[in-house]
């Protein structure tokens, strides 16, 4: 199916510094979203980004967290400064259309230390 | 409270054998997704519905938004079928953010 590829796969960083997590959207796709899942549980929704906009975020997108993508290049998550409630596995997705499949990424895990 | 309810959170399984995952809404959802989620992270997508059943294979999934519920069957399972099963949906009220079930942790053994 969809390839929606994340990099990296792992990234380990010191409290307070920035983090920048990359996602390369499926090439065709217009919608792009991040989702946290800290491990052992449920996947929970972050931000969805359209036509150069946030156009919905949750409680868990604090304001340290930010999203762009550049003209067509990667779409970021980035976090400045990071906390260690910050660690999980930060999901990238796309799709289509604002109501269709959304196609997942396999996950960047984020270690704050 | 929890939008997507799901149910059991965890499941064992012969080989050769089938059973059912469920996902009751409290809320009016326009589309249901169905992910496995294997044992180094990935989501693997299994089913998106609108409506009806549709099926793939030994997976089955059907979608009732009227009576706000979705399913997985899976039959003959295989000790590939191992994993983490969610279903997460789309309200129809809000916006585009999938709710995610908390998960049924299968267990397929010989």
């Amino acid at each position: 199916g969809p390839k929606v590829l994340q990099i990296p796969s792992h990234q380990i960083i010191d409290m307070g510094q920035m983090v920048t997590l990359n996602c390369d959207p499926v090439s065709n796709h217009l919608y792009f979203y991040w989702y946290k899942q800290i491990l052992g549980q449920q996947m929970e929704f972050l931000v969805n980004f359209y036509n150069g906009k946030v156009m919905e975020k949750s409680k868990l997108f604090k304001d340290q967290f930010s999203v762009e993508r550049p003209d067509g290049s990667y779409f970021t998550l980035k976090i400045q400064p990071t906390a260690l409630e910050d660690s999980a596995v930060y999901f990238c997705a796309s799709s289509s259309d604002s109501h269709t499949e959304v196609f997942f990424g396999k996950g960047t895990r984020l270690t704050v230390v | 409270g929890d939008q997507v309810e799901q149910s059991p959170s965890a499941l064992s399984l012969h080989e050769g054998t089938g059973s059912a995952l469920r996902c009751n809404f409290t809320t009016t959802m326009r589309a249901v997704q169905w992910f496995q989620q294997n044992s180094r992270g990935s989501l693997i997508n299994l089913f998106y519905l609108a409506s009806g059943t549709k099926e793939n294979g030994r997976l089955k999934s059907t979608f009732n938004s009227k009576e706000s519920y979705s399913t997985l069957h899976i039959r003959d399972a295989q000790l590939e079928d191992s994993g983490t099963y969610f279903c997460a949906a789309e309200p129809y009220q809000g916006g585009r953010a999938l709710i995610f079930g908390t998960g049924t942790t299968v267990s397929v053994s010989p």
